[in-house]
């Protein structure tokens, strides 16, 4: 059974960091891209960024773009999103997912439950 | 603004047919296949349709995808109280070199 278990999410201050982490299991990682997709209260899913299997190919959404550092371990089969200068609007829940193949621009087919990171003073 | 248009609400009831439309462009849409998403509150969103048109195993067959140039549609047919849930497409883009989602449609089954 693929499993996917997002952690690191908290209450930050505006301009602080946090480090998610996404553990997974029931496949074969290293074989998938893997998927950051957030979802701000009352808003709607938005991917964060993408990595290829051998992190070769990374991608980022442009309000991210600078301030966000997207990596893995394959051996330890985790996936992670660095985030750095956060705002309030990086407030949302924090979906880590698994790609249907290991190109980047394959699509999510596996979600994890989520991590809820809040900007606030 | 989402770089993928979907209506923001469908209603139907218990039975019914419903179509949800997803409209793109070139770079997106227009050169690449087409997930469908189906999200409820505080869960892990679920693949419902991949490359446009295949059901993964285990996603009922009221369930139907298809593409037609820079568009896509979701087709659920014999609904159910249980579809109510919030639905996404989404889809690659050469411009911005990334995953790109629609703003999602919030279904009502009446």
């Amino acid at each position: 059974e693929v499993q996917l278990v997002e952690s690191g999410g908290g209450l930050v201050q505006p301009g602080r960091s946090l480090r998610l982490s996404c553990e997974v299991s029931g496949f074969t990682f290293d074989d998938h891209a893997m998927h950051w997709v957030r979802q701000a209260p009352g808003k709607g899913l938005e991917w964060v960024s993408g990595i290829s299997s051998n992190s070769a190919n990374i991608g980022y959404a442009d309000s991210v773009k600078g301030r966000f550092t997207i990596s893995r371990d394959n051996a330890k089969k985790s996936l992670f999103l660095q985030l750095n200068s956060l705002r309030a609007e990086d407030t949302a829940v924090y979906y880590c997912a698994k790609a249907e193949r290991g190109g980047l621009y394959s699509g999510a087919d596996y979600w994890g439950q989520g991590t809820l990171v809040t900007v606030s003073s | 603004q989402s770089v993928l248009t979907q209506p923001p609400s469908a209603s139907g009831t218990p039975g019914q047919r419903i179509i949800i439309s997803c409209s793109g462009t070139i770079p997106n849409i227009g050169s690449h296949t087409v997930n469908w998403y189906q999200h409820l509150p505080g869960t892990a969103p679920k693949l419902l349709i991949q490359y446009n048109n295949h059901r993964p195993s285990g996603v009922p067959d009221r369930f139907s995808g298809s593409k037609s140039g820079t568009s896509a549609s979701l087709d659920i047919s014999g609904l159910q109280s249980e579809d109510e849930a919030e639905y996404y497409c989404a889809a690659w883009d050469d411009n911005l070199n990334g995953w790109v989602l629609g703003g999602g449609t919030k279904l009502t089954v009446l």
